[in-house]
């Protein structure tokens, strides 16, 4: 059972919309993660923070942005959807990587018509 | 900057096959290399945890092996079946820190009955 919540699971919307990606988590982890992956493609690290109020970029520049106002939510904002941000987002937390502790949730496969 | 690179690419068997998935990466002062399976759409579950101070880890069928001074990792997959067809990862924490896992950009195997 997850232990790590994303919403929605899919998502298909209009180009110019504003859209929120939810991600929750229920083991108090610190750190938590997005993942931007296209289909067959490897994983890219976005987004990340290492606790409340801490949000850093990733590898790969993205124009969404995020916030992490309490510790077990993580939500990710697209303030205008493009086709370019049609993609899988996956959202992972953990305590420390050295001990394993990394969970991804679902993902959201996001659609922009 | 650590960089992490899984051969091959792709890989179809019998089912029935014994197989060899291989990861190799640059930074060898790794705390721990983890594997990871993705089935298609989802998110990542994780399958081994290898610590640095180990050579290896089993979980019924698979098993994983670590070569620090050589920078690579195996994971072997005993009597391969069907269920296992999936694309599978394997991460390292990046260089100097313990809060983020480099992934390679996996092999996709295939198992056919």
């Amino acid at each position: 059972e997850a232990d790590i919540y994303q919403t929605p699971r899919y998502l298909v919307i209009g180009t110019g919309k504003k859209i929120t990606l939810e991600c929750s988590q229920t083991m108090g982890h610190d750190k938590m993660y997005w993942y931007q992956q296209d289909p067959g493609m490897e994983l890219h690290l976005i987004h990340y923070s290492y606790g409340v109020n801490s949000t850093e970029k990733g590898d790969l520049s993205s124009e969404s942005t995020v916030s992490r106002i309490r510790t077990e939510h993580f939500p990710l904002t697209l303030e205008s959807a493009r086709p370019s941000h049609t993609s899988q987002y996956l959202c992972a937390s953990s305590i420390w990587a050295a001990e394993g502790s990394y969970t991804f949730g679902s993902g959201t496969r996001l659609t922009v018509v | 900057k650590q960089e992490v690179t899984q051969i091959p690419a792709a890989l179809s068997v019998p089912e029935g096959e014994n197989l060899v998935l291989n990861c190799s990466f640059t930074d060898s002062a790794i705390y721990n290399l983890q594997w990871f399976r993705q089935d298609p759409g989802k998110g990542l579950t994780s399958l081994l945890l290898i610590q640095s101070s180990q050579r290896e880890q089993t979980s019924g069928r698979l098993n994983a092996s670590l070569d620090k001074s050589s920078g690579r990792s195996t994971l072997y997959i005993a009597a391969s079946q069907p269920g296992d067809s999936a694309t599978y990862l394997c991460a390292a924490p990046l260089s100097g820190s313990a809060r983020q896992l480099t992934f390679g950009s996996g092999t996709q195997l295939t198992v056919l009955p």
